[in-house]
């Protein structure tokens, strides 16, 4: 089975503070990505990764920025977080093939900036 | 820019029904389409996958694709409660987009 494993299943911290998220897949997976997840919006692409050191910007990248140093990690990092990120993070993985391959995912870490 | 319609529910069936849920998609392009089940507090767990034309069926759940109506959904037979969730259709066609989901509800 896939495993998809996210560093934190709840976090709290302080606006301002610089959060780092982190993900680990064992599948040997090219593609990862980070999504946040709020209610009635629904899943939105932050950034995504489809190889070392390569990254892409989603559909609301605005302060975040990620790191892949290696194939099987991907960091998210809030770089001064702020309380408009309080979300639902959840982190994915899937084969390079992604327009063919289904994502599989992460439990998900609840981050809450106050 | 690439859309994916859920009616967001709430869909409530009674225990035993048929609940059937349904997804629009406007990329013509689009080649392979995924459903997804999350339960509440939880991520999403992949649970059908279609690629072509016509019916697929896993067990209590049959996906179904018309790609010339650009139109996908999932039904799910003999509700259980267990079943309560959301249901997210993703549709994929060079890159993955997500539907806001349906929340389904099966009340025993």
């Amino acid at each position: 089975d896939v495993k998809v494993t996210q560093s934190s299943r709840y976090l709290v911290k302080r606006t301002g503070e610089k959060v780092f998220l982190e993900c680990v897949q064992d599948m040997d997976h090219e593609n990862m990505f980070w999504y946040r997840q709020d209610p009635g919006l629904g899943l939105r692409l932050i950034y995504f990764s489809y190889d070392v050191k390569m990254k892409e910007k989603g559909d609301i990248p605005e302060g975040y920025s990620v790191s892949r140093e290696k194939k099987e990690r991907f960091s998210l990092i809030l770089e001064s977080a702020s309380t408009n990120q309080t979300s639902m993070y959840l982190c994915a993985s899937s084969f390079i093939d992604y327009s063919n391959q289904p994502q599989h995912f992460g439990d998900g870490t609840r981050l809450s900036i106050l | 820019q690439k859309e994916v319609e859920q009616n967001s529910g709430p869909l409530s069936v009674p225990e035993g029904a048929i609940a059937s849920l349904n997804c629009t998609y406007s990329d013509r392009g689009s080649q392979s389409f995924f459903w997804y089940r999350q339960y509440s507090g939880k991520s999403p767990e992949l649970i059908m996958s279609i690629y072509s034309n016509g019916d697929k069926e896993d067990g209590r759940f049959t996906a179904q694709l018309n790609k010339a109506s650009q139109y996908v959904s999932l039904l799910i037979r003999d509700s259980q409660p267990s079943d309560s969730a959301t249901y997210l259709c993703a549709v994929s066609g060079g890159d993955m987009r997500f539907g806001a989901g349906t929340r389904l509800t099966v009340k025993p």
